[in-house]
């Protein structure tokens, strides 16, 4: 079975730019979620979808949004970049709202210059 | 808010018993997770815990007390493989809150 694949692995942005980031749980999963993980701050919640509705959102800037489609696979958008923006970008998927346990992705690592 | 604390390091020596202690306040609660992760990988899954007590699997062990905001995962018969950080987090709302990690350093 496979895992929740997340694409693409490395990303390298100028500030200013936008970018988005792609996730595709593992199959059956209907909730997907996000995380930053940076060395100072660790991982922080940004959003979850649930059948392509978002029940969750961190505290997070505006410039951070994302959508779920109806394969379940979702989307993070980053709007004028920023270089603390730069960080390990992970998602992780659920059967339902997480109580099955949450399977994380290998990460998109996005490095803003 | 959500205030999860663990500490930031431990070093334990091969075939040892190290025990990763985690406190919350949390505005909600829908169990506690433990997760493995490996410099430069994604968190693994390690335990979950959502009644008070203790669930053991393998050489992995993890204690929860609700009343006390408090959880710990005990590492036993450590391996060189174990080197890595342990994140605890609380589940709430559809959503982790994650303490900082514990790097755990096992030493020969």
């Amino acid at each position: 079975k496979a895992g929740v694949t997340q694409t693409p692995r490395y990303l390298i942005k100028t500030r200013g730019q936008q970018v988005t980031l792609s996730c595709s749980p593992i199959s059956g999963h209907r909730s997907v979620s996000w995380y930053q993980q940076t060395p100072g701050q660790g991982l922080q919640f940004l959003f979850e979808y649930f059948s392509e509705t978002q029940r969750n959102k961190g505290n997070f800037p505006g410039r951070f949004s994302g959508r779920q489609f109806s394969n379940s696979r979702s989307e993070m958008n980053v709007s004028t970049l920023e270089l603390g923006d730069s960080a390990l970008y992970l998602c992780a998927s659920s059967l339902t709202s997480g109580y099955a346990g949450y399977t994380f992705g290998s990460g998109t690592r996005l490095t803003v210059v | 808010g959500q205030n999860i604390d663990q500490p930031t390091e431990m070093t334990a020596t091969e075939g040892a018993i190290v025990q990763i202690n985690c406190t919350y306040q949390t505005s909600g609660f829908n169990g506690l997770f433990w997760y493995q992760q490996h410099a430069g990988e994604a968190p693994t899954f390690l335990s979950y815990n959502v009644l008070d007590g203790l669930e053991e699997k393998g050489r992995f062990s993890s204690f929860l007390s609700r009343s006390k905001g408090y959880s710990y995962l005990l590492l036993k018969e450590l391996q060189m493989k174990d080197s890595a950080s342990y994140l605890c987090a609380v589940s709430c709302d559809y959503k982790l809150s994650f303490g900082a990690g514990t790097t755990v350093t096992v030493r020969a």
